[in-house]
Parts: structure tokens; C-alpha cells; sequence
């Protein structure tokens, strides 16, 4: 059960687009569409932003947008704004019927 | 409004036991699959554990299996975690967190509990 990979960080200026990535096996996001991703605020609990890889919960910004090519999911966050500045964690359902954190990404705004 | 109010965190020594426990409210409760999600200081998340709606299944991570034992009251609303052999990697605030029904992903969590493991 290692953790999915995702880049440390990633930066964009307002206004501008910006994907992070995370990366797993054929055990877990290769085999099912069961990937989240999560905006965690400092202080505060997570918050889904994408859920079964491209769906929104309402309430979410449609700047926000998932997709996903064989093991590796990517989160999408366009016209990035300074409430965006969070870290974001992917996670996938995997064939053990557990779940796997993404090691998290600190999105900054420049 | 659904909550989900963990407690029984603290210090204990290398070696040792805790419980903590996790009361919910606004929603029904029985309907629910309940995650165990946690976060050593400074770091990312980490899924530790998951029990079913009506307690017959449960499902752990494999840096806690065998030493965490989750279970559930539903006549109470409430989950607890028992963590046996406690180590110092396992110093993290712990979220109860709520599956989203008939979906695999959570959708709300409680605001943690701290557990610190140290001589």
C-alpha cells in the first residue's frame, strides 16, 4: 500500500491554469474510477473537490475538473484564484478494498 | 447538519493503548460506511481504516493491521478505534470521516483528535 505520487508542489499565477498529477498502479487507479481529490485549507479538514474521477459535489467551482489515462489521475484547476492556495491530496479505492493517499501538493499562487 | 465530534486523544508511551471514539449526529448513522484518516504533523494523509454501516466488515491499512481493531454502536451513533502497540509513527491527529453513500469517496469529516506517542 504505497502512497499514490503526486509533485511536491506546484505554482501558477492568477488567472492561469494549473494540473497536478497522481500516480498509482494497475492495483489501484489503473483498475478502478474510484479517484478523489481533496483541498485541505491550513487548520482545517479536507474538503472533496472531485469525486469517481471527473464528478463535482455541488458546491464546487467549476474551475475545478478531473480526468484519468491508465495509472494516473490529474486534477485540473483552471482561472486559479488565491482562495486556490491549499494542499491537495489524491485518493483512490484499491483492490484490497482499502484506500491510498496521494502524498500531497502544496498549490501556491504566485 | 451532519458532525462528527472524535475525543480520547493524548499522550501515551511507546507500547501502549488508547481508544478513541467518534459520535455522529444529523444523518442516519446505521446507513454510513466510517473511515479513520490521519495525519502526522506536518504530513500528508493517510487512510488507516474503514467499518461497515452494520459492523460486519472492517478493513485496515497495512501499517495498523493487526494492532487497530475499529467497531461500531449504532444504537449510540457512535465508532470507536482501539490502538494497541502504539509507536511513534503513529503520532498523528486522527479524523473520523463519513463514506458518501452508495459512493467510494468521503464527504465529511470531524475536526480530529491528537494522539502522541512518546517516552
Amino acid at each position: 500500500q504505497s502512497a499514490l505520487t503526486q509533485p511536491a508542489s506546484v505554482s501558477g499565477s492568477p488567472g492561469q491554469s494549473i494540473t497536478i498529477s497522481c500516480t498509482g498502479t494497475s492495483s489501484d487507479i489503473g483498475n478502478y474510477r474510484y479517484v478523489s481529490w481533496y483541498q485541505q485549507q491550513p487548520g482545517k479538514a479536507p474538503k472533496v473537490m472531485i469525486y469517481d474521477v471527473s464528478n463535482r459535489p455541488s458546491g464546487v467551482s467549476n474551475r475545478f475538473s478531473g480526468t484519468k489515462s491508465g495509472n494516473t489521475a490529474s486534477l485540473t484547476i483552471s482561472g486559479l484564484q488565491a482562495e486556490d492556495e491549499a494542499d491537495y491530496y489524491c485518493t483512490s479505492y484499491t483492490s484490497a478494498s482499502t484506500y491510498v493517499f496521494g502524498t500531497g501538493t502544496r498549490v501556491t499562487v504566485l | 447538519e451532519v458532525q462528527l465530534v472524535e475525543s480520547g486523544g493524548g499522550l501515551v508511551q511507546p507500547g501502549g493503548s488508547l481508544r478513541l471514539s467518534c459520535a455522529a449526529s444529523g444523518f442516519i448513522f446505521s446507513d454510513y460506511w466510517i473511515h479513520w484518516v490521519r495525519q502526522a504533523p506536518g504530513k500528508g494523509l493517510e487512510w488507516v481504516s474503514r467499518i461497515k454501516y452494520d459492523g460486519t466488515s472492517t478493513f485496515y491499512a497495512d501499517s495498523v493491521q493487526g494492532r487497530f481493531a475499529v467497531s461500531r454502536d449504532n444504537a449510540m451513533g457512535t465508532v470507536y478505534v482501539h490502538m494497541d502497540s502504539l509507536r511513534v509513527e503513529d503520532t498523528a491527529v486522527y479524523y473520523c470521516v463519513r463514506g458518501a453513500r452508495g459512493y467510494y469517496f468521503v464527504d465529511h469529516w470531524g475536526q480530529g483528535t491528537l494522539v502522541t506517542v512518546s517516552s
